[in-house]
């Protein structure tokens, strides 16, 4: 079955370190996406993707990056980690707009 | 301000019964509203989507309607059983290729 995979699951790193969380999908969707839960906030994109070499900024996309180089993939980094970006980080794909998004599991992430 | 509120207070109802969450917008013209259920560690799992022109979708148990007049979306669960317990998140579909902007989420407590 296609589904879509985040590694790692669980991380605990230092602040100031980079850091990058991986999601690849095998479904073969265009849009792919990155968001970060905290209580209270509910769901708020980072980054998203509409295809090979494109990149957009969502809503909380500073001291994040993300690169598109094939359709499977999209890493998301922590250029210099911050404790603020503590948080649950889910990935998600889609074929177009109007269509089921898939979710990863996540991947929880601690910054100290 | 943009804005999506869903229930804040957690949802305890009996079993059999039906729940119903609500889910109030501001500031949006969503094409499409979507619901998703999230249980505790996992990834949010879609549930069902409801056009702008469309007032009502069904799916087994589920039901939503789509008020944008009143700019709100109800989301039913008849007959509920305690394997319906999760939270719920609505998502609004605010423009090309499935940008979600979430609400925080209601939790649902079915008790047998």
């Amino acid at each position: 079955d296609a589904e879509i995979t985040q590694s790692p699951r669980h991380k605990i790193t230092e602040t100031g370190r980079q850091v990058t969380l991986a999601c690849h999908q095998t479904w073969n969707h265009n849009n792919m996406f990155w968001y970060r839960q905290d209580l209270g906030h509910g769901l708020r994109l980072i980054h998203y993707s509409y295809g090979v070499q494109d990149t957009n900024k969502g809503e909380v996309s500073d001291g994040y990056s993300v690169s598109r180089s094939n359709t499977e993939d999209l890493p998301l980094t922590l250029e210099s980690a911050a404790s603020s970006q503590t948080s649950v980080y889910f990935c998600a794909s889609s074929e177009s707009s109007g269509n089921t998004i898939y979710f990863g599991e996540g991947s929880w992430l601690t910054v100290v | 301000s943009q804005k999506i509120e869903q229930n804040s207070e957690a949802l305890n109802i009996q079993e059999g019964k039906t729940a119903t969450l609500t889910c109030n917008y501001t500031n949006y013209s969503p094409a499409y509203l979507q619901w998703y259920r999230q249980d505790p560690g996992r990834g949010p799992v879609f549930l069902l989507l409801i056009r702008e022109n469309e007032k009502e979708k069904r799916k087994e148990r589920l039901k939503v309607t789509f008020d944008t007049t009143l700019k709100q979306s109800l989301f039913h669960i008849t007959a509920s059983q305690p394997a319906d317990s999760a939270t719920y998140l609505c998502a609004l579909d605010i423009g090309y290729g499935n940008k979600l902007v979430f609400g925080a989420g209601t939790i649902l407590r079915v008790k047998s």
